[in-house]
């Protein structure tokens, strides 16, 4: 059973650049939750996605969307790369918008330059 | 506003040994669910053990266990008889929601 599937792993982008980072959910799983993690921090909430629609939003501008494919899988967008959006960004999956059976990826390394 | 606080950033324990990792945390909901994450260099979050805040008994998964304190808002975790294979950063995170991390906390395990 496929847990939590997150590509590219490691990217490097141009400052000014737009990314496009994917994931794919655990089998059975029909939530998607984005984080990112800074070097040295703990992972911060970017966005969530149920039912192909953005459901809860941390404190991130609107450089940072998403989608959400009828196979629930998802796709982070950044726009307008800055130095500081590089960082480890991680992708979470459950069942239902709640906790249980959380489970994420191994993350998406960017380096912006 | 939500916030976890780990004020460890650095832990070091013996092997075999036992260690416990600090957490306080600030809520205002009523009905949230505390958690510890384990981040090994393979960089995915895995989950340590989940602690329900509506239970008044500790949740204990094998060697791990917490110390849930509702009233100071504290959430610790002890990890007994420590393996090298416990080496980490270790978040405790709360979910209101959504998940709120802490900074983390580095536990390195000396043979």
């Amino acid at each position: 059973d496929a847990g939590v599937t997150q590509s590219p792993t490691h990217l490097i982008k141009t400052r000014g650049q737009q990314v496009t980072l994917r994931c794919s959910p655990k089998s059975g799983h029909d939530t998607v939750s984005w984080y990112q993690q800074a070097l040295g921090q703990g992972p911060q909430f970017i966005f969530q996605y149920y039912e192909e629609e953005e459901r809860q939003r941390g404190n991130f501008p609107d450089r940072f969307s998403g989608h959400q494919f009828p196979n629930y899988s998802s796709e982070l967008n950044v726009n307008a790369l800055l130095l500081g959006d590089s960082a480890l960004y991680l992708c979470a999956s459950s069942l239902g918008q709640g906790p249980i059976g959380y489970t994420f990826g191994s993350g998406t390394r960017l380096t912006v330059v | 506003a939500q916030t976890v606080t780990q004020s460890q950033p650095e832990m070091s324990v013996q092997e075999a040994e036992t260690v416990t990792l600090s957490c306080t945390y600030d809520t205002s909901e009523s009905d949230y669910y505390l958690f510890w994450y384990k981040q090994p260099p393979s960089r995915q979050m895995i989950l340590v053990i989940r602690q329900e805040a509506y239970k008044q008994q500790n949740a204990t998964e094998n060697r791990f266990s917490v110390n849930f304190q509702k009233a100071a808002k504290s959430f610790s975790l002890k990890i007994s008889d420590s393996q090298l294979g416990d080496a980490a950063m270790y978040f405790c995170a709360e979910w209101g929601g959504k998940l709120i991390f802490g900074q983390g906390t580095e536990l390195s395990v000396k043979p």
